[in-house]
């Protein structure tokens, strides 16, 4: 059972640097979501796609943030210019996106900004 | 402002007795409601949903519970299991095609089965 695919799964960076996440999806899954966790609340809304079209951004997603999914398949999250408060567990999930089904999350990226 | 509450950060049930947690929303709006169970350095597992459309979904010792009315749903677990130990988040969603498609997590309770 390929699940929801997430690398790296820790990644330490210094302020000021930018940092790429991947993610792989279930494969018949049309629908790739990004949040964000931090400690002590339940994950954060940023981003979904629908195959390639990115149709819906939170206000959470500032300008330093981008995701991509080009083929419809994979997708990546990068963060420019990173600072403390971006340190956090960014999880993604994808969903069928045929009426109400339930998302699927890989393990994160756990993100240390220094 | 937080639209799905979750009041108990933490739970502690005995073994072979039932856990019950709560969530209230404040979005009359959501048609589809989630629970996830997370373990540490995991990602949220997905448990069992709810459409708004019915007030009870059973899956094994897991039962969902919704109330529209009061907005609020829980979440039973019978009989508890060591295993069960874990934080778990409840989720709700706005209909498909209004935008906002990503889901409202709660902030989490964290159940601990004690032998």
């Amino acid at each position: 059972d390929t699940g929801v695919s997430q690398n790296p799964r820790h990644k330490i960076t210094k302020r000021g640097q930018n940092v790429t996440f991947r993610c792989d999806p279930i494969s018949e899954h049309n629908r790739l979501y990004w949040y964000r966790q931090t400690l002590g609340q339940g994950p954060e809304f940023l981003t979904y796609f629908q195959n390639e079209a990115q149709l819906e951004k939170s206000r959470l997603l500032s300008d330093r943030f981008s995701a991509e999914r080009p083929k419809g398949s994979f997708s990546t999250l990068e963060i420019q210019r990173t600072e403390q408060g971006d340190s956090a567990m960014y999880l993604c999930a994808s969903s069928r996106g045929q009426g109400p089904s339930p998302l699927h999350f890989g393990n994160g990226t756990r993100l240390t900004v220094t | 402002d937080q639209q799905v509450k979750q009041n108990s950060p933490s739970l502690s049930v005995q073994e072979g007795r039932i856990s019950i947690l709560n969530c209230d929303y404040t979005n009359s709006m959501f048609d589809y409601f989630l629970w996830y169970k997370k373990y540490p350095a995991e990602g949220p597992t997905f448990l069992i949903s709810i459409s708004s459309i019915k007030d009870k979904n059973e899956d094994g010792r897991f039962t969902v519970f919704l109330n529209k009315s009061a907005k609020h749903l829980s979440l039973h677990i019978v009989p508890s299991q060591p295993g069960d130990s874990a934080v778990y988040f409840c989720a709700a969603r706005l209909p498909s095609g209004g935008g906002a498609d990503g889901l409202t997590f709660g902030k989490g309770t964290h159940l601990i089965i004690q032998p």
